[in-house]
């Protein structure tokens, strides 16, 4: 079947230094793919996204990667704060799909003051 | 402006029960979404509404499971005859279009417990 995975459950990072978040996809068919933030007891929170036509977007502390020869993408946090604390998601969607995002299983993102 | 409201946030049911949750996507989204999410893991896809289009229903895991839109704006899930394994939190999602580039916006869920 389909699914998004992520590489590692918990990422343990000192605050300031930089995290990287990575997740494989399987489906060479999608062509959206978006990043979202868990806080406890919230929805998911909008990131950032990226289109398959592209390999690189930066948002604000945040740039995410996608290498779609080893069906790869990552979310790279700059200056990590304790308020980035939470599971972080990808989902991708399939191209033509209906619109529903495929989630992976989230990384727990845990700052260290 | 006002996000994806859900009611209730909490819900206890005994099994054997019905139980409706309702969701208030934001105004003008014509995608409305919902999502399971079991403790500790990932968001799994239940429902796709659009427009007027017949709604997605490919992950509705059983038919105790159904789900409506009112009038192109809130939606109501329903789960007849609740068992434990149907405890988790129900995300309900909307977005400007379901097709093309755009990111889904979610509500804060309604935890389910059925006891």
């Amino acid at each position: 079947g389909e699914s998004v995975g992520l590489h590692l459950p918990t990422l343990s990072v000192q605050e300031g230094d930089n995290s990287i978040i990575n997740c494989a996809y399987s489906n060479s068919a999608s062509d959206y793919f978006i990043w979202y933030k868990q806080e406890s007891g919230k929805g998911p929170q909008f990131i950032i996204d990226i289109r398959s036509n592209m390999d690189k977007r930066q948002g604000q502390r945040v740039t995410v990667l996608l290498n779609k020869t080893v069906k790869h993408l990552s979310l790279q946090i700059a200056a990590t704060q304790p308020g980035d604390s939470a599971v972080y998601f990808c989902a991708e969607r399939k191209a033509g799909n209906t619109g529903k995002l495929i989630f992976g299983q989230g990384t727990t993102l845990q700052v260290k003051p | 402006g006002a996000g994806v409201s859900q009611s209730p946030s909490n819900k206890v049911t005994e099994k054997g029960k019905d139980v409706e949750l309702r969701c208030d996507p934001i105004s003008g989204h014509t995608a409305l979404y919902w999502y399971r999410q079991s403790l500790g893991q990932g968001l799994e896809f239940l429902i796709y509404f659009q427009g007027n289009s017949a709604p997605d229903k490919s992950g509705l895991p059983s038919d105790r499971f159904s789900a409506e839109r009112t009038g192109g704006s809130v939606s109501t899930l329903t789960i007849q005859r609740t068992q434990q394994e149907d405890s988790a939190v129900y995300l309900c999602a909307s977005s400007p279009r379901g097709t093309g580039n755009s990111p889904l916006h979610f509500g804060n869920g309604t935890r389910l417990t059925v006891t």
